[in-house]
């Protein structure tokens, strides 16, 4: 089943304690990007990448960085959480940079105290 | 950056009646998507369109894409519960090359409330 896969779904920490947030999807896509959503914000884009090695800012990057070492992985790092990026995050593919229709995971809700 | 403008904000409806909602950009797109969340879950793609002026349906939905290229609307007829989620506009734009890149700008959702 193609699907795209984050982990953990809920997750509650402190904060300065870093932390990853795992995305992997199965459909050989090149471009993936992360979102965080918030209420009467809408999603957010934080980091993309469209291949292998390839990562760019997003509109909202501050305080998170990612990494693209295979194709399949793009996790999201935050290497001291705040409060202020309690959320719900999501992590999205698509077969390449131009193609527009989106696969989302299930989100992962983030809570920084 | 680039901003989307999604009203209304929620909408309270009963069952069986016609919903529209719209999205307003200050910049062009060249595609506009519509996406569905369901509580719980992540947003998943219900239309997209590729061409100023497009009128596409998918069931009981129809959207278009405007003529100005800023701006969309979204239709939903004979609501039924199931409808109940969170729905997002989204655009799609061009590079200064006129390459088109991946990046969406969503609008901020509207809550959809269908009562039986």
């Amino acid at each position: 089943e193609a699907q795209v896969t984050q982990n953990p779904r809920y997750l509650i920490t402190v904060t300065g304690k870093k932390l990853t947030v795992t995305c992997s999807q199965n459909m050989n896509h090149e471009y993936m990007s992360w979102y965080r959503q918030d209420p009467g914000l809408g999603l957010r884009q934080i980091y993309y990448s469209m291949n292998v090695e390839v990562t760019d800012k997003g509109d909202v990057p501050e305080g998170y960085k990612v990494s693209r070492k295979e194709k399949r992985n793009f996790p999201l790092i935050l290497e001291s959480p705040s409060p202020n990026q309690t959320s719900l995050y999501f992590c999205a593919s698509s077969l390449s940079q131009g193609y527009t229709e989106a696969f989302f995971g299930q989100g992962t809700r983030l809570t920084v105290v | 950056g680039q901003q989307l403008n999604q009203s209304p904000q929620s909408m309270f409806i009963q069952e069986g009646e016609d919903v529209s909602m719209n999205c307003t950009s200050s910049s062009i797109f060249n595609t506009w998507l519509w996406y569905k969340q369901d509580p719980g879950e992540g947003p998943v793609l219900l239309i997209a369109l590729y061409k100023a002026g497009e009128l596409t349906s998918n069931g009981r939905l129809t959207a278009q894409f405007g003529i100005t290229r800023k701006d969309s609307f979204l239709n939903i007829s004979a609501s039924i519960p199931s409808d109940v989620g969170i729905y997002f506009c989204a655009g799609q734009g061009r590079n200064a090359g006129g390459t088109s890149y991946g990046k969406l700008t969503f609008g901020q959702g509207t809550i959809l409330t269908v009562h039986p």
